[in-house]
């Protein structure tokens, strides 16, 4: 079965630190690479969908990168503040699945003021 | 409106009862997904729904059982579940690729 891992596990910051986390996920037969923002006591938001090696996305204080050769994405936060924490998970569509997405973990990201 | 709208938000339930959890979304979505939360863990995929028609089902038991009546909304009825069933229940619909997710039912069975 296909792994999406995600690292590190959790994350404690100062506000005004920027951070940055991984996922690794297999590079065979990529097709795209979610990233989703869980808060607390609301649902997952999307925040970005990529699909390109190489790619850059940015959303406001908040950007990512993709690597499809290597098989990673990395998320980050430029100075970070306690509205950020949150849960931030990627997900792998197995298109041969229809639109199955496969989830990682997640990182749990805290942001002391 | 760019909402899905889950209902309840809790639920307590026992071994013999029968419960249903439902789902709403008016964005014209036609994919939509059951998915379920154990603590610490990924969401884990159990249903999808395209078209009003099951498409994929993870080989979810038989004591969860979907529905879906029309493109907006999408049912799934609880019978003689078991606690380890407890969990947060997400629903999702998707345009495209994207996902938007429900803030889902914490169900405990006791």
């Amino acid at each position: 079965i296909l792994n999406v891992e995600q690292s590190p596990q959790s994350l404690h910051v100062q506000e005004g630190d920027s951070t940055n986390f991984t996922c690794s996920f297999p590079s065979s037969n990529f097709y795209a690479l979610h990233w989703y923002r869980w808060e607390t006591a609301k649902s997952p938001e999307a925040l970005f969908v990529m699909t390109l090696n190489g790619d850059e996305k940015k959303k406001g204080r908040i950007s990512a990168t993709l690597n499809t050769k290597e098989g990673y994405s990395y998320l980050y936060i430029k100075g970070s503040q306690p509205e950020d924490s949150a849960t931030y998970l990627c997900a792998f569509p197995l298109m041969e699945y229809g639109n199955k997405l496969v989830f990682g973990a997640g990182t749990i990201l805290r942001v002391k003021s | 409106d760019t909402e899905v709208t889950q209902t309840p938000k809790h639920l307590v339930m026992g071994m013999t009862n029968k419960k249903s959890l439902k789902c709403e979304q008016h964005m014209g979505h036609r994919a939509m997904y059951w998915y379920k939360q154990k603590a610490k863990k990924p969401p884990e995929l159990m249903f999808v729904y395209s078209y009003e028609k099951l498409s994929i089902n993870e080989s979810v038991p038989s004591r969860f059982s979907p529905e879906c009546p029309n493109s907006s909304l999408l049912n799934l009825h609880l019978h003689a579940l078991q606690p380890e069933d407890s969990a947060l229940y997400l629903c999702a619909s998707s345009q495209n690729e994207k996902l938007f997710f429900g803030s889902g039912t914490q169900l405990s069975v006791l």
